[in-house]
């Protein structure tokens, strides 16, 4: 059964440098979404990505961060300069069709920031 | 604000027993409501999803409902097994004036199923 592939699975870094988080999505699907979920809280949107441009982000995507999709199968996000803060587990999830079909997470990249 | 509440918080039953998680939202527009399966440091995986002018759905012994005049669902799961073990979350979307979608997560109900 095609799955959502994320690496790597576990990601160590110094505060202030650039990570680059990625994933392959199930192969004809058409949106990309990526999340985060801190440690004891709750999953959060971040990002969702169609057509080769972002449709739509919340807060927490400022301009640390940014998508893309550099060839036909991988989706990455990048984070410009880590902060404490930024440690979560992060969630690369894709649909076949948009907002109304089911969305296929990946198993998560554990990030943490020192 | 939007805002997707949960309860109760966690739940411990015996297997073979039913039970029901509530989801209560205040988030509009509403487009669709979800809810997830999610184990211990794993991605959430989708049991069903639910448009306005639906009332029930059902994914094998989980069955969800929604009331769209009072903002609440609610998933049930009937026979409980030690696997379903595991976070329940309610996931609502709302439309935006972009004409997209925003996701806004409950924060899960954790549940126990004991032999």
């Amino acid at each position: 059964e095609p799955e959502v592939t994320q690496t790597p699975s576990h990601q160590v870094t110094q505060m202030g440098q650039e990570v680059i988080l990625r994933c392959v999505p199930i192969s004809n699907h058409l949106y990309f979404y990526w999340y985060r979920q801190i440690l004891g809280q709750k999953v959060e949107f971040l990002v969702s990505f169609y057509n080769n441009e972002i449709s739509e982000k919340s807060e927490i995507f400022d301009d640390q961060f940014s998508v893309e999709r550099p060839d036909g199968s991988n989706f990455t996000l990048k984070i410009r300069s880590t902060k404490l803060e930024d440690s979560a587990m992060y969630f690369c999830a894709s649909s076949e069709r948009g907002s109304l079909d089911e969305q296929f997470f990946g198993p998560g990249t554990r990030l943490t920031v020192l | 604000k939007n805002q997707v509440e949960q309860s109760p918080q966690s739940l411990i039953i015996l297997e073979g027993k039913n039970c029901t998680l509530q989801c209560n939202y205040t988030v509009s527009p509403f487009s669709n409501l979800r809810w997830y399966k999610q184990d211990t440091g794993r991605g959430p995986v989708s049991l069903t999803i639910m448009t306005f002018s639906e009332n029930t759905k059902s994914n094998g012994r989980y069955t969800a409902t929604l009331d769209a005049d009072t903002k609440q669902s609610s998933l049930h799961i009937t026979a409980s097994q030690l696997s379903d073990s595991a976070s329940y979350i309610c996931v609502v979307s709302a439309w935006t004036t972009s004409g997209t979608y925003k996701y806004i997560f409950g924060t899960g109900t954790r549940l126990k199923v004991l032999a």
